[in-house]
């Protein structure tokens, strides 16, 4: 779905594991966002990186959640010792520039990862 | 928190009806963009509108944000089975850098 590559597409976890959702974002983007949607909500933004950088993660719980985007390689999102209420569908969007004031490049979506914790 | 609440949830219509859906904000965005979600898959971007009371069209699509960058309704004509989907509007909030905000959707369903 225009580009950005995520993956695993399903991925099933007990409870206590850890999960590593990975995004490749589109060729020529720099700027990658993480959102989760749970069932019958909208789609909740958690965390803005760029390049070895993170540049807002207000929507990151607080404890167990930590993501990534090293120099080489995809976007990383890890959830530690996953619970029931972590199952959703989490989605990488990327970006050529940083969006606000001025800048107009949209955000282009993955097809998301399911989790789903049992 | 700034919100953006869509309308209506659900949408059930005829094969070459009309519709609209609505996305309202009592808070300033510095663009909105709409998208539409089919099952299983990612939100897939239909129009980014910037200005204030800027309209766009995609064939039958029409797209107008609001004068006050608070609003934002999207407007199907002749609907066809093809246009059913979840839509989304998502508004990226003047002090942001991007983190958008979504509004829970509308659910349209055409039948032949």
């Amino acid at each position: 779905n225009a580009g950005v590559m995520q993956n695993p597409r399903h991925l099933v976890r007990r409870r206590g594991q850890e999960a590593r959702l990975r995004c490749s974002p589109m060729k020529g983007h720099s700027h990658v966002y993480w959102y989760r949607q749970l069932p019958e909500e909208g789609l909740k933004f958690m965390v803005y990186l760029q390049k070895e950088n993170i540049i807002d993660e207000s929507g990151m719980p607080k404890e167990r959640f930590s993501a990534e985007f090293p120099k080489e390689g995809p976007s990383i999102l890890r959830i530690q010792q996953v619970v029931r209420g972590d199952s959703a569908a989490y989605f990488c969007a990327s970006s050529t520039q940083a969006q606000g004031q001025g800048a107009m490049q949209p955000q282009h979506f993955g097809d998301g990862t399911r989790l789903s914790i049992l | 928190t700034q919100l953006l609440e869509q309308s209506p949830q659900f949408l059930s219509i005829q094969e070459g009806e009309n519709l609209t859906v609505y996305c309202n904000s009592s808070s300033v965005f510095s663009s909105l963009q709409w998208y539409r979600q089919e099952p299983g898959e990612g939100p897939v971007l239909l129009v980014t509108v910037v200005t204030g009371g800027e309209v766009k069209k995609l064939k039958r699509l029409t797209f107008q944000f609001g004068d006050a960058r608070k609003d934002s309704s999207l407007h199907i004509t002749a609907a066809q089975p093809g246009d059913t989907g979840l839509y989304l509007c998502a508004g990226l909030p003047t002090d942001s850098w991007g983190k958008l905000q979504f509004g829970a959707g509308t659910q349209v369903v055409v039948t032949p």
